[in-house]
């Protein structure tokens, strides 16, 4: 089966930089990827990391190191509109092919 | 912009009931998801499918069952509603291929009372 941890919660000030770390256990292993969720809201695709090294998309970069079975989301330039959970997933099984997600890191950001 | 849609967005309803949650897409994607998601907890996956006539139940056991008749519809459907069904429900889809993004629809929070 699939395993991912995730901090809990994570809290950083406006203009700062936050990393999410996200740690993995599968039996097979096809990509990373991250996703945002704001309250009440739908979870929306960030990024996905299929091989070692750091993808970057604007403010958010994404990294992976699969020897580590690790991976992290980077947000620079904090703002309060990236206050939501985010949520590490991965495609673990090629049997069953659907992502498995992790329990999710909410982000505070504060003024 | 994605183009999923899952009606009634809010449902309450008393124990017992037949319960319908419907998701539809307009994309043309093959593989389609039901996920169960309590507030502020990660997402289960309890139903796929990767094309018409094709479903698969997921990791978390589920008493809700899925049908694919058409490629762009995904209905869920609970026979007998419980209050442990409570909870929030969503519908994605994507591209066939591994790693192709989900889009997720707005969700539908089911209250049985």
């Amino acid at each position: 089966g699939q395993s991912l941890e995730q901090p809990s919660e994570v809290t950083a000030v406006e203009g700062a930089i936050v990393q999410i770390n996200c740690t993995y256990q599968t039996s097979g292993f096809y990509g990373l990827s991250w996703y945002q969720q704001h309250d009440g809201g739908a979870p929306t695709f960030l990024s996905y990391n299929a091989l070692d090294g750091l993808e970057e998309t604007g403010r958010f970069s994404s990294f992976l190191s699969r020897s580590d079975s690790y991976g992290y989301l980077l947000l620079q330039e904090l703002q309060m509109k990236d206050s939501a959970s985010y949520f590490c997933a991965v495609i673990g099984d090629t049997g069953r092919r659907a992502l498995t997600f992790g329990s999710g890191t909410r982000l505070q950001v504060q003024p | 912009e994605a183009d999923i849609y899952q009606t009634p967005r809010y449902l309450v309803i008393g124990t017992g009931k037949k319960i319908t949650l419907e998701c539809s897409q307009t994309m043309g994607h093959d593989k389609m998801y039901w996920y169960q998601q309590d507030p502020g907890m990660e997402l289960h996956l309890i139903h796929y499918s990767y094309g018409v006539n094709s479903t698969e139940k997921g990791d978390l056991s589920s008493e809700s069952t899925v049908s694919r008749i058409r490629t762009e519809h995904f209905p869920l459907t609970l026979e007998s509603a419980r209050p442990s069904h409570t909870s929030q429900y969503l519908c994605a889809s994507s591209e066939s291929g591994l790693h192709q993004p989900q889009h997720f629809g707005d969700g539908t929070r089911l209250s049985i009372l």
